[in-house]
């Protein structure tokens, strides 16, 4: 059965502080993995990896991907009220064309 | 470009009542889901379509039915409303280049 844990479940830092989000996982016929991040509604996108040892960059946020220990990390630098959020982590795969979803780390930013 | 429009966003149903929840993509994707989300976890898949005629079951499918005959809707059916199904619903879609779009969400209240 396909797997996705992420953690930690919940994190409480203060502005300034770097955060590191963790996603593990077990998939057959992996494609992808992406990480949303989830406010008070639908999960908005952030990344897509596909490739193991290529960090994806966005502002303050990365992500990498490593495909040998079925492992991804995002990081948040300098963080700010604004990150408090759900973070999910999901696993698309080539056969069913799906994505299996982790159970979500909640970051807290306190100013 | 509306992307994924649920609908509605919020009710509250008596146990044994049924409903559908509607789902409506413009971009004319071929992939369709519906995933739950109920507090504190990721979202569980309920049923997909890889296009207009065709349904699959995914993890959760129990309570629940699904159509497509169209490729812009993708309606949930709930037959006979049980507490358990008290959740946050959501429609997605999936174009070709692999992202995925989510709609804003179905809070669903059974009481």
């Amino acid at each position: 059965e396909d797997k996705v844990v992420q953690s930690p479940l919940s994190l409480v830092v203060h502005e300034g502080d770097t955060v590191t989000l963790n996603c593990s996982y077990e998939v057959t016929n992996f494609r992808s993995l992406l990480w949303y991040k989830q406010e008070k509604k639908a999960p908005t996108f952030l990344f897509m990896l596909t490739s193991s040892g290529i960090e994806k960059k966005s502002g303050r946020l990365s992500s990498i991907l490593d495909k040998k220990e079925l492992f991804s990390i995002l990081n948040i630098t300098a963080t700010q009220t604004g990150d408090s959020a759900v973070y999910l982590c999901a696993v698309d795969r080539n056969a069913g064309n799906m994505l299996t979803f982790g159970g979500g780390t909640r970051l807290m930013v306190k100013p | 470009n509306a992307g994924v429009t649920q609908t509605p966003k919020f009710r509250i149903l008596k146990i044994g009542q049924s409903m559908t929840l509607q789902c409506t993509q413009d971009m004319n994707h071929n992939y369709m889901y519906w995933y739950r989300q109920d507090p504190g976890m990721g979202l569980k898949l309920i049923y997909y379509s890889v296009g207009a005629g065709i349904t699959d079951k995914g993890e959760v499918p129990n309570g629940y039915n699904v159509s497509r005959s169209t490729t812009e809707d993708f309606p949930l059916r709930l037959e006979l409303a049980a507490p358990s199904q008290t959740s946050v619903y959501f429609c997605a879609s999936r174009g070709t280049g692999g992202g995925y779009t989510f709609g804003s969400g179905t809070r669903l209240t059974v009481v």
